[in-house]
């Protein structure tokens, strides 16, 4: 089965532009999906797509893809962005389809 | 709005089986991929398995040999078993709601995009 890579943490300051990335296979066939945790809460599906973000999520979130590769922007990070960042797709190499998460990405917003 | 309910047993002894279940209330229940997530303490997501309303799974190979997810479409419900839990298996588990969609001109998309707030599960002796 197909796996996802994430940077473990990255750091941005207050206001900057922050880009985590998402390296995988299965991310030829499928756009990532992004989610955002915070401590002791359910994750919150933040991107999805070529670049979709839900109802509520703040616009300075977007997301790109090329080849193998997804990231998500956040373009003026603000404090309450500091959170757990994970990409999932669907991965259809094995014999079933299945689904994938990153590791995570921890971002610091200093 | 669509809210994912789930509950079940929180503390298990090793060799025991873990039972969750979650509800869907607020929206269809046909037409999505159902799927249970769980998060060992200061760790990443891990994907257990899906079920959609007819009952069709799949599951993550890693796991495959003792997991078991079921649907009662009656009770817009669906439940995880996990059998032989060992240590290994404290974590937070969540249930979901997957949908897909795209094409071959736009390119594939599946997300997640309901989420259930997520059951601790400590197995201990």
């Amino acid at each position: 089965s197909s796996e996802l890579t994430q940077d473990p943490a990255v750091s941005v300051a207050l206001g900057q532009t922050v880009r985590i990335t998402c390296q995988g296979d299965s991310l030829r066939s499928y756009y990532a999906s992004w989610y955002q945790q915070k401590p002791g809460q359910a994750p919150v599906l933040v991107i999805y797509g070529k670049n979709n973000r839900p109802s509520g999520i703040p616009d300075r979130f977007s997301g790109s893809s090329s080849g193998n590769t997804a990231s998500l922007t956040i373009t003026g990070a603000q404090a309450e962005d500091e959170a757990d960042y994970y990409c999932n797709s669907r991965d259809s190499s094995g014999n079933h389809s299945n689904w994938v998460f990153g590791g995570g990405t921890k971002l610091t917003v200093l | 709005q669509v809210q994912l309910q789930q509950w079940g047993a929180g503390l298990l002894k090793p060799s025991e089986t873990l039972s969750l279940t979650c509800a869907v209330y607020g929206g269809s229940f046909s037409g999505y991929y159902w799927s249970w997530i769980r998060q060992p303490p200061g760790k990443g997501l891990e994907w257990i398995g899906e079920i959609n309303h007819s009952g069709s799974t799949n599951y993550n190979p890693s796991l495959k040999s003792r997991v078991t997810i079921s649907v009662d479409t009656s009770k817009n419900q669906f439940s995880l078993k996990l059998s032989s839990v060992t240590a290994a298996d404290t974590a937070v588990y969540y249930c979901a709601r997957g949908l897909g969609g795209g094409s071959r001109s736009v390119g594939y998309y599946y997300y997640m995009d309901v989420w259930g707030k997520g059951t601790t599960v400590t197995v201990s002796s």
